[in-house]
This record gives C-alpha cells, structure tokens and sequence, in this order.
C-alpha cells in the first residue's frame, strides 16, 4: 500500500463545473496536507494547505481533512481551462528535528472548454 | 519575500559524467532544504534533505549525494551518471520554524542521460 494514494485520472470535467479530487494516505503521524498543481514541464505549485479537520476555502479551490478517515481532498469550483494539469496530494510530518513530505503520484485534471 | 533558484534549467550528459545541481534561496534565513527527483510518469522521490549548513540525510542510497556549503546553498552532485539519473530534479525549502510547514519548489532542473 502506498503511502499517499491518488486516482492517475484522468479526471474530465466540463468548464464551470466543479472538479473533485481525492487523496488518502496511510500514516496517522501525518499533521500536514497539502495540494500541489503542476503544469507539464513545470514545478510543481502550492495552491492550498490544510492543518486541521474541516474545509478551507481560498477563491475557488476548497481543501477538506477528515483525519479519521484519512481523507483529504481538492474542490475546484467554476473549472477553468487553465486548471487543467496534474494534481499533487502531498502529507508532511516531523521526523529527525526536521519535517519530511510524502507525494502521490498525482491526478491529471482536464477541464474541457 | 522568499525566492528559490536553480540551474542549469537543462543538462544533457554522458553516462560516466559528473554532474553539480545548484539551487540558492533568497529572502530567508536557515532553511529546511530538499532535493527531489521526478522520473517520467511517476511521483516525487525525496533525495536528500537539509537541515543546516553540512548537515545532509540521505533518502535513498545511490549514484548521488548532496552537499550544503552555505546556509542557503543546497548542491546535488554524482561523480558518475548512470542512465537511471534521468529526471526533472527539484530542490524545495521550508521556513525553519515549528509551526509552518508549507513547502515551495524551484522551478527545477531537466537532467538527460545519454
């Protein structure tokens, strides 16, 4: 089992809708969570982070935790073209005086114009 | 605010070459670096990481070590590619606190071995 699981996609959806994506993760050490979009052939991007339970919301992307299901995910409201790339669900947690992050493999999104 | 540098942005080498990947943070003091590789197709793979100046953990055993000289200087370096080093290398950094954990790549380095 992987430590931090995402669907390969790809996730189609049409534009201005609402795209969802899925992360779960195994180590229930994990105290950090974060969403990264990468564009092909670019780095990846932090677009959102979440620390406790619940919903953040920043625009239109919203970040939802539920630790005892292991469960973080990305909405992404109103889907634009320009969303379409690979999703990055990474977990973080302190090890050895520093903090070390744990990625899947990623969602690749297209948003369809 | 912070900045995070790396080059060459590309690298096309020999198998049996050396290599020196270079990465500079700009705008902060005593970061957590990182160094990642992304293979064609797959996840991110953590190298190395950084804690302070000469202090280096190793991720996985190979071809690569890294080294820090300056407190915001992070280098990857081989004495001899092989094939398999091929990939777009990423160096990351965190503030040094105990309450923020967010982490920022470089724009990265495209490496080709051939």
């Amino acid at each position: 089992q992987k430590e931090v699981e995402q669907n390969s996609g790809p996730l189609s959806v049409p534009e201005g809708a609402i795209a969802s994506l899925n992360c779960t993760y195994s180590d229930r050490g994990s105290q950090s969570f974060f969403w990264y979009r990468q564009y092909s052939g670019k780095s990846p991007e932090l677009i959102m982070f979440i620390y406790s339970n619940g919903d953040k919301e920043d625009g239109r992307f919203t970040a939802q935790l539920n630790k005892a299901s292991q469960y973080v995910s990305l909405l992404i409201r109103d889907s634009q073209p320009s969303d379409s790339a690979t999703y990055l669900c990474a977990v973080g947690r302190p090890t050895s005086g520093t903090y070390k992050y744990i990625f899947g493999t990623g969602t690749r999104l297209k948003v369809l114009a | 605010s912070q900045t995070i540098h790396q080059w060459p942005a590309t690298l096309v080498q020999p198998v049996g070459s050396p290599l020196s990947l270079e990465c500079t943070v700009e705008g902060t003091s005593n970061p957590n670096l990182y160094w990642y590789r992304q293979a064609a197709g797959r996840g991110l793979q953590l190298l190395f990481y950084s804690v302070g100046i000469g202090q280096i953990s190793s991720e996985v055993p190979q071809n690569l070590s890294a080294s820090r000289p300056q407190d915001r200087q992070f280098i990857l370096s081989s004495k001899k590619l092989l094939l398999s080093d091929s990939g777009f290398y990423l160096c990351a950094w965190r503030l040094n606190t105990g309450t923020l954990y967010e982490q920022y790549f470089g724009p990265g380095t495209r490496l080709t071995v051939t």
